[in-house]
Formats: structure tokens, C-alpha cells, sequence
């Protein structure tokens, strides 16, 4: 049974450009949840998501990211126009059910040039 | 709002020795709470969790932990460290969905 998947496991762009950032969630999983994890911190949530809802997105910066969860295939995180304050690590984790225990993937390690 | 401190940054501790890992939490209810290890470049692993019943929990890894309402508390322990153990553990407190973490304590482990 494979856990979360993320790809790309590094990312490196240029101030501007753009970042996606995917994850699979575990078989049978339909609740992803991001995190972030700046430099010597604990992570932070940002999204929790539903198959093609958004549930919370209380801790996603208001301007340039987005989060999506379609009806088939990964859910992204996609970030505009990167800064170099956008370099960290983002995790995804999954669940079965909302409150479930959560799983997380290997994330994916973000550098802004 | 919940939130999660481990005071110590940084433990060093001789292969074979004893460990434990401070975790305090602030939260209104009774809480759901975490602790996951990260090797480096790794995800995370869930060690334990707590959600209710006995306050001692078993882990995998030969790890346990100890929730106390009244300091409100869950450290984590291990009676003997193996060089595998040098890793950076994270206390979380769960509201319904939402892991709040501690900024984690970094373990090293020597010889």
C-alpha cells in the first residue's frame, strides 16, 4: 500500500516564475491537508482540502497561492510569481475522513534563486 | 487557539542512553496530540499519538509518551537510544483537522 506521494521532491525557480507542487494521496484517502516548513520551524498549516472542494484555507498567504483537489488526480499547490521568502519545505498529508490521523508524504523542498 | 512548545532545541545523547523529549501544549478542550519524527530529508513518521483513555501511549520504535492534564504535557521517552534515533521530533496538537507543531527538537546522537 503506498503512502503519499509528492513530486517533485526539489524545485528550484527563479524569482517570478512559477511553482507547482503535487501530491497523491493514499489509496482510499479523499482529505489532503498542506503544510509548510520555513527554515529551523515546526510546520504550519495552510489548506485542507475534499475532493474538489476547498474545506479551509485559513493559513494559505492571500495573494499568488492556490490549491486545487480535482475529481481525478493529485491535488497542487501552485505558487505565482515566487519569492525568496516562498523557499521551504511543503508536506501534504492525507486522510480517510475528516479528523482521521494524518499521513504524511516525503514533501517537497522548494529553492527560490 | 492551540499551540505547542518544546522548549529544548537541540539534545545530545550517548547511544544507549536514556532520551526524553519535553511537549507542552495550550488548548481548551481535551487534545488530540501527536509526536512525529523527521530523519533528515524525510517526511514525517507518526511515533504515537493520544486521543484519549490511558495517558501512557505506546509507540513504534520502542518509543512511549505521557500525557498529564494537569501540566499539560505529553513528553516523549525512550529507555534506550540507538544511533538511528538521531532525528528531529515534532509534538503536534490536532483541533478536529488542523496540526498545530512545535518547532521541534533536533537529536544527536553519539557513540
Amino acid at each position: 500500500n503506498a503512502g503519499v506521494m509528492q513530486n517533485p521532491r526539489h524545485l528550484v525557480r527563479r524569482r517570478g516564475q512559477e511553482a507547482r507542487l503535487r501530491c497523491s494521496p493514499m489509496k482510499g484517502h479523499s482529505h489532503v491537508y498542506w503544510y509548510r516548513q520555513l527554515p529551523e520551524e515546526g510546520l504550519k498549516f495552510m489548506v485542507y482540502l475534499q475532493k474538489e472542494n476547498i474545506i479551509d484555507e485559513s493559513g494559505m498567504p492571500k495573494e499568488r497561492f492556490s490549491a486545487e483537489f480535482p475529481k481525478e488526480g493529485p491535488s497542487i499547490l501552485r505558487i505565482q510569481q515566487v519569492v525568496r521568502g516562498d523557499s521551504a519545505a511543503y508536506f501534504c498529508a492525507s486522510t480517510p475522513g475528516r479528523g482521521d490521523t494524518q499521513y504524511f508524504g516525503p514533501g517537497t523542498r522548494l529553492t527560490v534563486l | 487557539a492551540q499551540s505547542v512548545t518544546q522548549p529544548d532545541i537541540h539534545i545530545t545523547v550517548s547511544e544507549g542512553a536514556s532520551l526524553e523529549l519535553r511537549c507542552n501544549y495550550s488548548y481548551g478542550a481535551t487534545p488530540y496530540l501527536f509526536w512525529y519524527v523527521q530523519s533528515p530529508g524525510q517526511g514525517l513518521q507518526l511515533l504515537l499519538k493520544y486521543f484519549s483513555g490511558d495517558t501512557l501511549v505506546q509507540g513504534i520504535k520502542g518509543f512511549e509518551a505521557e500525557f498529564k492534564r494537569s501540566q499539560s504535557s505529553f513528553n516523549l521517552r525512550k529507555p534506550s537510544v540507538h544511533w538511528s534515533d538521531a532525528a528531529e521530533y515534532f509534538c503536534a496538537v490536532g483541533d478536529d483537522y488542523k496540526l498545530s507543531f512545535g518547532a521541534g527538537t533536533t537529536v544527536t546522537v553519539r557513540a
